[in-house]
């Protein structure tokens, strides 16, 4: 069993804040790590695939890092937006199993 | 355009009966994935289809059977329905073979037993 896990479950911030999450998972036999936007009523959608340790990708105000060796990615919103209000799930590929693990996702609720 | 779909988007049913949810993907992915979202809002993998290859989560009851046609299909028969089942489920397709797995999910059936 795969043990892929979330903090903080949940967040609210407030618009412009800046915020993190993590997410934590076996540090062996690593494949991929991948970080998913959930909006509610709607399906997940990729954010970013990190394969390589020290891994950092961006997208807009979205970054994400990758430590394979301690089994940690961080999740970085810089200026928080109220669209920016979703589950941010990650998910951990083994290179042993041919599916992905998901956590139970970070909830995140930015007020106006 | 839609890269994933799935049919119905909403199902509702009695207890005891069958019902089929359909997939289908046109990105050329070769594998494709059920999966269920539960009480607690977990995607928890049912199923993933390789090639023919089928790879089965244990716990998923038998009443629950994939089929596929061919790779761009993956449909999710349920036999004898329980109250139980009634969740989101969700297929998804990914690149395996020379890929990073990244999922691209269906807009999910939300399947309600009555």
């Amino acid at each position: 069993i795969l043990n892929v896990e979330q903090s903080p479950q949940s967040l609210h911030v407030q618009e412009g804040d800046s915020t993190n999450f993590t997410c934590s998972f076996p540090s062996s036999n690593f494949y991929a790590l991948h970080w998913y936007r959930w909006e509610t009523a709607k399906s997940p959608e990729a954010l970013f695939v990190m394969t390589l340790n020290g891994d950092e990708k961006k997208k807009g105000r979205i970054s994400a890092t990758l430590n394979t060796k301690e089994g940690y990615s961080y999740l970085y919103i810089k200026g928080s937006q109220p669209e920016d209000s979703a589950t941010y799930l990650c998910a951990f590929t083994s290179g042993s199993a041919r599916q992905l693990t998901f956590g139970s996702g970070t909830q995140l609720t930015v007020l106006p | 355009d839609t890269a994933v779909s799935q049919t119905p988007k909403y199902l509702v049913t009695q207890m005891g009966n069958d019902k089929s949810i359909k997939c289908e993907q046109n990105l050329g992915h070769d594998t494709m994935y059920w999966y269920k979202q539960d009480s607690k809002k977990f995607l928890k993998i049912m199923f993933s289809y390789n090639n023919k290859e089928l790879i089965i989560n244990e716990t998923v009851p038998n009443r629950f059977s994939p089929k596929s046609p061919d790779k761009a299909h993956l449909n999710l028969h349920i036999n004898s329905l329980e109250l139980g089942d009634s969740a989101v489920y969700f297929c998804a397709s990914s690149q395996v073979l020379q890929g990073t797995y990244e999922q691209y999910f269906g807009p999910g059936t939300r399947l309600t037993v009555t």
